[in-house]
């Protein structure tokens, strides 16, 4: 099977602007998480998308969002970038809620 | 705020020795979870314990759980180069429904 995949593996940016990133699951996972990773404040949960419904939501401003959709992929989309934006974006799925997560190598997202 | 709390925050070992990881938790929780990450890539799964359980094995590595300390332990023996990498240590909150992750102990074994 293959593993999950995120695009693009760079991305800079500048503030203000917006950014969308990609996820594909593992196929016929259903659950699909997106986490922040900084040196600073480490893994920060950003929300979980369960066909289709976002299940979860992290504590992270209403410019983070994000969709799933019916074949289970999902994106991100961050508007108005700031630099503490500046950050690994991983995505991980699973089979259900609480079972072990496969992760993808992430999106490395820089905002000058 | 992260829920698991790792223990060390990094620790430097001679390869063929043992490494012992600690997590402790806040909550009450499903089961707790154990991941690797090499540098720059994604977290892998290593291990899940689930809160009945007080150890589990897998190859050369030992988890213990301890619910009445809310904490846990990640031992792995007979190190190698290879296990160069941060560990981190995830709870399945029961409320929140989400995996929160620990700060994560950076692990080198040195040649």
């Amino acid at each position: 099977k293959a593993g999950v995949t995120q695009t693009p593996r760079y991305l800079i940016k500048t503030r203000g602007q917006q950014v969308t990133l990609s996820c594909s699951p593992i196929s016929g996972h259903r659950s699909v998480s997106w986490y922040q990773q900084t040196p600073g404040q480490g893994l920060q949960f950003l929300f979980e998308y369960f066909s289709e419904t976002q299940r979860n939501k992290g504590n992270f401003p209403g410019r983070f969002s994000g969709r799933q959709f019916s074949n289970s992929r999902s994106e991100m989309n961050v508007s108005t970038l700031e630099l503490g934006d500046s950050a690994l974006y991983l995505c991980a799925s699973s089979l259900e809620w609480g079972s072990p997560l496969h992760f993808g190598n992430g999106t490395r997202l820089t905002v000058t | 705020s992260q829920q698991g709390e790792e223990d060390p925050q990094a620790l430097s070992i001679q390869e063929g020795e043992n490494a012992t990881m600690n997590c402790s938790y806040k909550t009450s929780i499903n089961n707790l979870q154990w991941y690797r990450q090499n540098s720059g890539r994604g977290l892998v799964h290593l291990i899940l314990i689930r809160s009945n359980e007080r150890e589990k094995h897998s190859g050369r590595l030992r988890v213990t759980l301890d619910t009445s300390k809310k904490s846990s332990s990640l031992l792995i023996t007979a190190s190698r180069a290879a296990d160069t990498a941060s560990y981190f240590c995830a709870t399945v909150d029961q409320g929140a429904q989400k995996l929160v992750f620990g700060q994560g102990t950076r692990l080198t074994i040195n040649p």
